[in-house]
């Protein structure tokens, strides 16, 4: 079973939009990261925040923790047509081990 | 340096057959993942490894279902007695930081193995 889901399904942006999307989860967690999947590709880390944070920033990406809601969002800022891909949300219960994947958002982004 | 690899990345099966997948980690990577990914979902966890003991093998879905790691590094997955269910993409991660230890585990990884049993 998955812990996350993400919000919206699927997201049709223009370049130079933000992209914004959720992910929710059921049980507390120890971090939440995010991933990346272009079509046909591997998974890409993006960035990871743990429990205890509350927003971080990595380049263009900007992820906030709400634990209270159990809830988490990625923006994405001034999109580009690269940034087409699936996005992932994976929560840990430990600093370790196995991460559970909710089902991604579709994101496309138009020239 | 290279990447997680994995073999082979296309394998079709007849239901019934055996099959095994091969990941060789990035080198030095001492904690390796895999994963089943369904088309249109995100990976789900089937086991993990430090080094060459299997930590957690609590998302195998039955017992045709086994993976090793002799010599903590590369690891093989078998499916036993393949079923149509059992298509999907495999994916296979590793981690640089030993888990157990302080530290988050960002895991790298590889392209997957699609699966067709018919």
């Amino acid at each position: 079973s998955q812990q996350g889901e993400e919000d919206p399904q699927a997201l049709s942006i223009q370049e130079g939009e933000n992209a914004t999307m959720n992910c929710s989860y059921k049980t507390s967690i120890n971090n939440l990261q995010w991933y990346r999947q272009n079509s046909g590709r591997g998974l890409v880390h993006l960035i990871l925040i743990r429990s205890n944070e509350r927003e971080k920033h990595s380049g263009r990406l900007r992820v906030t923790l709400d634990t209270s809601k159990k809830s988490s969002s990625l923006l994405i800022t001034a999109s580009r047509a690269a940034d087409t891909a699936s996005y992932f949300c994976a929560t840990s219960q430990a600093s370790w081990g196995k991460l559970q994947f909710g089902a991604g958002t579709q994101v496309v982004v138009t020239p | 340096g290279a990447g997680v690899s994995q073999s082979p990345r296309y394998k079709v099966t007849k239901r019934g057959q055996d099959v095994a997948l091969r990941c060789d980690p990035i080198s030095g990577h001492v904690s390796l993942y895999w994963y089943r990914q369904a088309l249109g979902q995100g990976p789900e966890f089937l086991t993990y490894f430090n080094y060459e003991a299997q930590q957690d093998k609590s998302g195998l879905p039955n017992d045709r279902f086994s993976a090793e790691r002799p010599e903590g590094s590369i690891s093989t997955l078998t499916i036993q007695r393949t079923e149509q269910r059992d298509s999907a993409m495999y994916r296979c991660a590793s981690s640089l930081v030993p888990s157990g230890l302080a530290g988050y585990n960002e895991q790298f990884f590889g392209p997957g193995t699609r699966l067709t049993v018919l």
